[in-house]
């Protein structure tokens, strides 16, 4: 697609259950991001993919949430036995991984609201 | 951590002033952009700046760095009702395959 691709826009979920969100790269992009935004907050970093190297998963806020990206392409974040801190946006983006230029690309977000 | 840090963090003005954000770092940098949210969806790119760059216009937008104080400065001219967004700082840190970080962001409100 011509853009980073997010679903689902919206997700409602009870506290405890566990949770999946996708997203889809630009294609032939290499280099793919999780953020996390809280309401009114800055870009929370998740996890960072980048070709085959390890991701860097240093900012995943627990072992309820991981990520996979299969193929090098789509990315699957999820969430388990979610609690209500985990409402927030999750933003996707991915780039073209430059040594020069690292311009990332944002997809519009997951809304995940725990009730 | 935050690597990015803007001030100030909401900024209100009128149609047709100009309107300056900052931005401070902490580590040394590849290069480093700034990104606009509206309605808290996703972020768009507005305009990148190398650690070998000064200064950068792009239309209304003028983006400055120094990196001896590690500060970065955007400046929208003429702003408009429509540049009403959050605007966010972010840096690439020096080295291959880094990350991008970003700041907290600022909210710009234009009065008509």
């Amino acid at each position: 697609g011509a853009g980073v691709s997010q679903s689902p826009s919206n997700k409602v979920t009870e506290k405890g259950k566990d949770v999946e969100l996708r997203c889809d790269p630009i294609s032939g992009h290499t280099a793919l991001y999780w953020y996390r935004q809280s309401l009114g907050q800055g870009l929370e970093f998740l996890i960072y993919f980048q070709g085959n190297s390890a991701p860097d998963k240093s900012g995943l806020p627990s072992d309820r949430f991981s990520a996979e990206r299969t193929g090098g392409s789509v990315s699957t974040l999820t969430i388990q036995r979610t609690q209500q801190e985990d409402s927030a946006v999750y933003l996707c983006a991915s780039s073209f991984q430059s040594s020069l230029a690292n311009t990332i690309y944002f997809g519009e977000g997951s809304w995940l609201t725990v009730v | 951590s935050q690597q990015g840090e803007e001030d100030p963090q909401a900024l209100s003005i009128q149609e047709g002033e100009n309107a300056t954000m900052n931005c401070s770092y902490k580590t040394s940098i590849n290069n480093l952009q700034w990104y606009r949210q509206n309605s808290g969806r996703g972020l768009v790119h507005l305009i990148l700046i190398r650690s070998n760059e000064r200064e950068k216009h792009s239309g209304r937008l003028r983006v400055t760095l120094d990196t001896s104080k590690k500060s970065s400065s955007l400046l929208i001219t003429a702003s408009r009702a429509a540049d009403t967004a959050s605007y966010f700082c972010a840096t690439d840190a020096y080295g291959a395959n880094s990350k991008l970080t970003f700041g907290k962001g600022i909210t710009l409100s234009v009065r008509p």
